[in-house]
């Protein structure tokens, strides 16, 4: 069965904290995997993935096949990271693909 | 580019009012999705739309139906609205095609809250 699952509901660090945002998926096909976020009053946009292997807004994220993740990290949190943080699996329809999403986690910043 | 619009922002229906709810996208994607969003189950698919003339359920399709108007426009109805349909609603579009071995990230709307009472 293809899941995703996101431990934590709520992650509340202070202002220059490092940040884990912990992802596990279940996938039997070669994954791609998503970080999708949502800051407040915004529409939900894609943050990165895996097979980009790129820092975007100081956050990285590496994908584990043994372990079945794909963390999300940022060594210095910001206030303004705070928001709802989706991690996102792709899996294959018969045309294109579709997107499992985990139950998201609130990155919360305190100053 | 507007991206994708979704029509209303907000919704109050009355058990077993129906309701449409609108989606369009200027990007000439291919494929578009309708997703609902609960506290605590993240989005879960509903219904999808791979290319145009084409539609599939999601995850979660009952006591709904879509309708694929063309490349631009993917519309989801309620036809009997129950509570257990209180929810936000997005609807996504993406590039069906692969590019380097890879899928096309999905673009969303900025969401219906659509309240059941």
């Amino acid at each position: 069965a293809q899941r995703v699952t996101q431990p934590e509901k709520l992650l509340s660090v202070f202002k220059g904290a490092p940040v884990e945002l912990k992802c596990n998926y279940s996938y039997s096909g070669s994954p791609e995997l998503f970080w999708y976020v949502q800051y407040s009053r915004q529409r939900l946009q894609l943050l990165l993935r895996h097979i980009s292997r790129e820092s975007i807004k100081g956050f990285t994220a590496d994908l584990n096949k043994g372990e079945t993740s794909f963390h999300l990290k940022k060594p210095f949190a910001q206030e303004e990271d705070s928001a709802m943080y989706y991690c996102a699996l792709s899996t294959l329809l018969e045309y294109g693909n579709k997107l499992v999403f985990g139950a998201g986690t609130i990155l919360r910043v305190k100053s | 580019n507007a991206g994708v619009t979704q029509t209303p922002k907000f919704q109050v229906l009355k058990t077993g009012q129906s309701m449409t709810l609108q989606c369009a996208q200027d990007m000439n994607h291919n494929s578009m999705y309708w997703y609902r969003q609960d506290p605590g189950m993240g989005l879960r698919l509903i219904y999808y739309s791979a290319s145009e003339g084409t539609t599939d359920k999601g995850e979660v399709p009952n006591g709904y139906n879509v309708s694929r108007l063309n490349k631009r426009e993917f519309s989801l109805r309620l036809e009997s609205a129950a509570p257990s349909q209180t929810s936000v609603y997005f609807c996504a579009s993406s590039d069906s095609k692969r590019t380097s071995g890879l899928y096309s990230e999905q673009y969303f709307g900025p969401g219906t809250r659509l309240t059941v009472t």
